[in-house]
C-alpha cells in the first residue's frame, strides 16, 4: 500500500500570509495527486487535481506542485474563508489520504 | 446541478447489518465510477469501496473486505453500501462520492452518520 505523509499537522498563519503544505507518498506516484478543502461539518471539496490542476472555479490564491514522491500545496495569501483542514489524495493505485492539515487563522 | 444525497444511516449494534444508499441526479449516472469514502469522528477521510460505471470493476479497502458490498442501480441512479457484521471501528459518516476519472472525486454527497455501539 502507497503511505501519504502530510506536513504540518496544523498551521496557525495570519490573513494574507502565504501557506504551504507537503505531502510526501511511500512510493512514485507520478503526478497521481489531488488536494482536497474540508470545512467543519461540509463534505470536502476537490482544489487541484493532477498534482497542480485547479479545479473550475477554485480561486487561483490556490495552487499545487511537485511530481513523483514529494508535493506542495499553497495558499499564496491566506483569508478567513480558508480555515479548513487540507487533505492529499493519491490515486496511483487505490486511492489514499493523506492525515490532513488543518489551518487556521492567527 | 450534480447532486448525491446519502440515506440509510443510523445506530446499529456490534455485528449487525446496515444498507446505505446514494441518490444521484443532476449527471448522467451511468457513465461515472463511484465510490464510498468515510470519516470517523474527529478523524481524517478513508476510502472504502469503489465500482465503475457498469459494474465491472468493484474494490474495497481492506478493513472492510469480506463485510461490505457496495452495489449500484444504473436505472435507479442509486449507488449502495451493504454493510454487515459492523464493528464499533466502522462508526463514521459515509459519503458517496462521484470519480470523475482515475479516482477523483469531484461531488461528494453530504455523508450519513453510522454509529455502532452496543
Amino acid at each position: 500500500d502507497i503511505q501519504m505523509t502530510q506536513s504540518p499537522s496544523s498551521l496557525s498563519a495570519s490573513v494574507g500570509d502565504r501557506v504551504t503544505i507537503t505531502c510526501q507518498a511511500s512510493q512514485d506516484i507520478s503526478n497521481y495527486l489531488n488536494w482536497y478543502q474540508q470545512k467543519p461539518g461540509k463534505a470536502p471539496k476537490l482544489l487541484i487535481y493532477d498534482a497542480s490542476n485547479l479545479e473550475t472555479g477554485v480561486p487561483s490564491r490556490f495552487s499545487g506542485s511537485g511530481s513523483g514522491t514529494d508535493f506542495t500545496f499553497t495558499i499564496s495569501s491566506l483569508q478567513p474563508e480558508d480555515i479548513a483542514t487540507y487533505y492529499c489524495q493519491q490515486y496511483d493505485n487505490l486511492p489514499g489520504f493523506g492525515p490532513g492539515t488543518k489551518v487556521d487563522i492567527k | 446541478e450534480v447532486q448525491l444525497v446519502e440515506s440509510g444511516g443510523g445506530l446499529v449494534k456490534p455485528g449487525g447489518s446496515l444498507r446505505l444508499s446514494c441518490a444521484a441526479s443532476g449527471f448522467t449516472f451511468s457513465s461515472y465510477s463511484m465510490n464510498w469514502v468515510r470519516q470517523a469522528p474527529g478523524k481524517g477521510l478513508e476510502w472504502v469501496s469503489s465500482i465503475s460505471s457498469s459494474s465491472s470493476y468493484i474494490y474495497y479497502a481492506d478493513s472492510v473486505k469480506g463485510r461490505f458490498t457496495i452495489s449500484r442501480d444504473n436505472a435507479k441512479n442509486s449507488l449502495y453500501l451493504q454493510m454487515n457484521s459492523l464493528r464499533a471501528e466502522d462508526t463514521a459518516v459515509y459519503y458517496c462520492a462521484r470519480d470523475r476519472s482515475g479516482s477523483t472525486f469531484d461531488y461528494w454527497g453530504q455523508g450519513t452518520l453510522v454509529t455502532v455501539s452496543s
